[in-house]
């Protein structure tokens, strides 16, 4: 089957740094991506892992474990204005298909 | 660069009523894909377009259909209107079928069905 989890909601203070995990199990799989959506806004492309490790893109990171099926969003010096839903998402191998988790509803604090 | 453009923004319907939503990709991009959200279940894919073909197909029954015209616009049509159809649809578009072709999302018709 094809399953995705990531935590429902996460609460941070501004100026510090937040890990959003993703966990996932499914039949394919041709890379992992990551978007931000605010609400009534569409969703917004913020990073792509297809090989293992760490990929830096200014405050934002992500990383990837195939063998674990596991990833993880690092936002760093966080900001009010990253306060948003973030959905992981993986990409089987059937071509354009994304599989979507529920998305992480972050709350930065002053 | 224009960004994907999706027309209605809202639309309200009766039950058993049909609806078609357009959707204009980025000037370039040749696939097209639909998406359904809601609170309860999140994005669910429904169908992704390349060249005039339906290349996949989500698990939704047979009244949600799709198609694409030769300059890459994709309209999808909904028939009998249920009130589960209630959802916000959003189309992205990307470059190709590539795997690291980024989706880019519109900001969707937002549907409901009364």
């Amino acid at each position: 089957g094809q399953n995705i989890d990531q935590p429902t909601e996460m609460t941070a203070t501004e100026g510090a740094i937040v890990q959003i995990n993703c966990t996932y199990q499914t039949s394919g799989f041709n890379g992992l991506f990551w978007y931000q959506q605010h609400a009534g806004e569409a969703p917004t492309f913020l990073s792509y892992n297809v090989l293992d490790g760490l990929e830096e893109k200014g405050r934002f990171s992500s990383f990837l474990s195939r063998s674990k099926g596991y990833s993880y969003l690092l936002l760093k010096e966080l900001q009010m204005k990253d306060s948003a839903s973030y959905l992981c998402a993986v990409r089987d191998n059937q071509g354009g298909k994304l599989i979507f988790g529920q998305g992480t509803e972050l709350s930065v604090k002053p | 660069k224009a960004g994907v453009t999706q027309t209605p923004r809202y639309l309200i319907k009766t039950r058993g009523q049909q609806v078609t939503l357009s959707c204009s990709p980025i000037s370039g991009h040749r696939s097209v894909s639909w998406y359904q959200q809601t609170p309860g279940q999140g994005l669910q894919f429904l169908f992704e377009y390349f060249s005039e073909t339906q290349r996949n197909k989500g698990n939704f029954p047979g009244r949600f259909s799709g198609r694409q015209f030769s300059n890459s616009r994709s309209e999808m049509n909904v028939s009998t209107l249920e009130l589960g159809d209630s959802a916000l649809y959003l189309c992205a578009s990307s470059l190709d079928r590539g795997p690291n072709s980024p989706l880019h999302f519109g900001n969707g018709t937002r549907l409901t069905v009364t």
